[in-house]
């Protein structure tokens, strides 16, 4: 079992928006500003779409975007895309112990 | 450009010991803030994080497999090695290594590995 509770699958039409959730404790999520989300096509490695809870790395689309509240952060994609259509993992630093915790996924599908 | 690639072998038989090899370009682990992290990924399940190597030889490991794993790097080879002890057919998976920022995220990735468990 994930130590970052996600739905296990969101969809969407294209052009519409889509929000992921991922819920931590207060240990983790709640704590620190250091959540990031990965997108994941298959077969292939995850890639960073978000970091420091909603900031984009360089290239990312800006249809991507992340935000925080209390132990839960989000994932917010809108204008969804065909190529959209991926497994998302959030991921949170955990403090000094734990360190580095995952969520179990989403499959997002674009209908 | 920053690179990673993953090489080790791809069976190894229950009660072994994986060494898995991370060899990267485009950064030093001798910089400050730079770390390299391994994570996993059983067929069909979610990414697990493994342990992570910093520029000042600062080793984290995930709780539940800290006595199984060890990291270290060769700041010279521009390598970092994990060594999983005691392997399980369960610890079948892609494993991955990564870039870790100073904001504890993992911004590039080597192409993965796949590790089967099996006698």
């Amino acid at each position: 079992q994930s130590a970052l509770t996600q739905p296990a699958s969101v969809s969407g039409s294209p052009g519409q928006s889509i929000t992921i959730s991922c819920t931590g404790t207060s240990s983790d999520v709640g704590s620190y500003n250091l959540v990031s989300w990965y997108q994941q096509h298959p077969g292939k490695a995850p890639k960073l779409m978000i970091y420091e809870v909603s900031k984009r790395p360089s290239g990312v689309s800006n249809r991507f975007s992340g935000s925080k509240s209390g132990n839960t952060a989000s994932l917010t994609i809108s204008g969804l895309q065909a190529e959209d259509e991926a497994d998302y993992y959030c991921c949170s630093y955990a403090g000094s112990s734990t360190y580095v915790v995952f969520g179990g996924g989403t499959k997002l599908t674009v209908l | 450009q920053i690179t990673l690639k993953e090489s080790g072998p791809t069976l190894v038989k229950p009660t072994q010991t994986l060494t898995l090899t991370c060899t990267f370009s485009g950064f030093s682990l001798s910089t400050s803030g730079v770390g390299v992290g391994w994570i996993r990924q059983p067929p069909g399940k979610a990414l697990e994080w493994l342990a992570l190597i910093y520029w000042d030889d600062d080793k984290r490991y995930s709780p539940s497999l800290k006595s199984r794993l060890t990291i270290t790097k060769d700041t010279s080879k521009n390598q970092v090695v994990l060594t999983m002890t005691n392997m399980d057919p369960v610890d079948t998976a892609t494993y991955y290594c990564a870039h870790r920022t100073d904001g504890h995220s993992f911004d590039y990735w080597g192409q993965g590995t796949l590790v089967t468990v099996s006698s």
